[in-house]
């Protein structure tokens, strides 16, 4: 079985720009959870979605967004980019609730220069 | 306000030595309590939930309430131990919101 796939892994922005990072589970997973990993703050949750609905949401300005396709494939969108957006933004999936058992991928890396 | 506390950012031990990483969390309802682990090179993956009562990798984790606590212990590290360990935390129920603590970097020495 496929692990979690996260495209790209790595993206190199400037300010004010915007970026979409996509996510795609494991086969049979409906559950989607972002979160974003600093040396500062270490890893926070952003959102999490399940059945194409944001289900729960972490403390994140609104420039953070995402969405859920009817495959469970998901995407998170940052806007008008700023320095401190640079981190590592992983996905896990589950099969049904986030707080299961979490598959992680290997996250992307985004630069924002 | 839910908060995780791992207060070692590094530990450092022989192989065969017995091993705690600390795990201090603040909660007010019922917490779900898990630790994660990410070897070098690999992903971040679960390494037990409390709710589970289950040993992996020879690690165990009990929840104590009364001290707010979730250690992971193992008696005798093995140098394929060497990770870096995260303890989270998360409220029960549908509205998961979870907390992830800094993580403890686990160096096992031959």
């Amino acid at each position: 079985k496929a692990g979690v796939t996260q495209t790209p892994r790595y993206l190199i922005k400037t300010r004010g720009q915007q970026v979409t990072l996509s996510c795609s589970p494991i086969s049979g997973h409906r559950s989607v959870s972002w979160y974003q990993q600093t040396p500062g703050q270490g890893l926070q949750f952003l959102f999490e979605y399940f059945s194409e609905t944001q289900r729960n949401k972490g403390n994140f300005p609104g420039r953070f967004s995402g969405r859920q396709f009817s495959n469970s494939r998901s995407e998170m969108n940052v806007s008008t980019l700023e320095l401190g957006d640079s981190a590592l933004y992983l996905c896990a999936s589950s099969l049904e609730w986030a707080n299961e058992k979490l598959f992680f991928g290997s996250g992307t890396q985004l630069s924002v220069l | 306000a839910q908060r995780v506390t791992q207060p070692e950012k590094l530990l450092s031990v022989f192989k065969g030595a017995p091993v705690e990483l600390k795990c201090n969390y603040s909660y007010s309802g019922s917490p779900e309590l898990f630790w994660y682990v990410q070897y070098s090179r690999q992903r971040l993956q679960l390494l037990l939930r409390h709710i589970s009562r289950e040993s992996i990798k020879g690690f165990t984790a009990d929840l104590n309430k009364g001290e707010t606590s979730f250690h992971l212990k193992k008696p005798f590290a093995q140098e394929e131990d060497s990770a870096m360990y995260y303890c989270a935390l998360s409220s029960s129920g549908g509205s998961y919101i979870p907390t992830f603590g800094r993580g403890t970097s686990l160096i096992v020495h031959p």
